[in-house]
Order: structure tokens, then sequence, then C-alpha cells
């Protein structure tokens, strides 16, 4: 099972919007509503951000949104902030039953 | 309040075993599908193995399948993975998350690392 395609890494400058791009394969990404995004901090553990495509958890900031099209999902962060810094992972569900991550992509707030 | 925490990581050479143990409070454990995802050092995150709420399903990454065993003790509250014919490329913290929905881990612990090297 190959990782999704995230790039590598993404920037802006405080209130600019960014989006971070996760293409897979109709075999995952655009199979089912099963992409999740991750946030994680340097030295801390994954924090869900994004599940069911464009579901945001309990307590996280209404900023994060996500959507789909075709094979392709993406995380928007709108007016992003210094807290944001991190890297972003995202994940789908398989046809084969496996769970397949992007290989994350660094935001750096500039 | 949910608390995910690994125990048993450590230094082994290649071809041996490690087993590692997720000890779960806070939550109905028998109720929830639980995940083991790994982190090789500097690297991404990589999925491992997904044990159903009764452990009546299992599945596993190309990567481990043949050499890993997953299983949990939901009276223990508890997950396990028991790694067998370990290798260099398996050196990695490796995490144990709980499964909201079936890409979407809501918890997770703060890992336990699993050094393979001679």
């Amino acid at each position: 099972q190959s990782a999704l395609t995230q790039p590598a890494s993404v920037s802006g400058s405080p209130g600019q919007s960014i989006t971070i791009s996760c293409t897979g394969t109709s075999n995952d990404v655009g199979a089912y509503n099963s992409v999740s995004w991750y946030q994680q901090r340097p030295g801390q553990a994954p924090k869900l951000t994004i599940y069911d495509v464009s579901n945001r958890p309990s307590g996280v900031s209404a900023r994060f949104s996500g959507s789909r099209s075709g094979n392709t999902a993406s995380l928007t962060i709108s007016g992003v902030q210094a807290e944001d810094e991190a890297d972003y992972y995202c994940s789908s569900y398989t046809r084969i039953n496996t769970r397949v991550f992007g290989g994350g992509t660094k935001l750096t707030v500039l | 309040e949910v608390h995910l925490v690994e125990s048993g990581g450590g230094f082994v050479q290649p071809g041996g075993s490690l087993r590692l143990s997720c000890a779960a409070s806070g939550f109905t454990f028998n109720t929830y599908g639980m995940n083991w995802v790994r982190q090789a050092p500097g690297k991404g995150l990589e999925w491992v193995s997904e044990i159903s709420s009764t452990g009546s399903t299992i599945y596993y990454a190309d990567s481990a399948k043949g050499r890993f065993t997953i299983s949990r003790d939901n009276a223990k509250n508890s997950l396990y993975l028991q790694m067998n014919s370990l290798r260099d490329e398996d050196t990695a913290l490796y995490f144990c998350a709980r499964e909201l929905t079936a890409a979407g881990f809501d918890y997770w612990g703060r890992g336990t690392l699993v050094t393979v090297s001679s």
C-alpha cells in the first residue's frame, strides 16, 4: 500500500489561508468518506484535526476545514496562526481494510 | 479522561522479539477498535495494525504481516503487539490509538520506543 502524496512543506504569513493537499487513488481517498487529518507538534503525539473528510472533533478550531474532490483531499487553515506551525498528516481507510498515511507536510508560519 | 499508556519498548537485536502493551483508561475499552501506529525517527506516520472491539477482526500492514500479532484483553483494558523477527527498519516510536471512525484515531498514547540494532 503506497503512502498518500502530500507536499513536503507549505508556508504562510499569519492571517493568510493555507491549503494542504493529499492525493491518493480510487482505492483509498476516493473510495470512502474516511479521510482524516492529524496535527503533530515536535515531541508530541498526533492530534486528530479532521475526520470523515470534513468533520472537526470537539475542541478543534473552526479555522480548520477539510474537503475532498475525487482522489484528492485537502486541509485548509483559515487565518493561520503561529500556534498552527506543525507537521500535518492525512490518512485514509482503504478498500482492503487497511489504513494509509500521507508522508506529512511541514507548515511554517512566517 | 481518556488515557493510553504504552510500554514494553526497548533495545533488541535483529531477529529478536518484543511485546508492546497499551494500558487504557477513562473510557469503555471493549466498545472501541484499537490500532498501532509507528513513527521512525524523523520520519512520518505508518499504520501497523487494527483490532476490532471484540478482537474478532484484525488487519495488518504488509510490513507487519506474518511477524507481528495484535491482541487485546478487554478484562484488563489492555492492547498488545507481539513483534517477532524484528528488523532494523522496525526501529520506531510505537503509538497505540483509539479508533473514532475508520481512519480517525481520536486518542493517542505518548508512544514507546523500539530500537532494533546489532
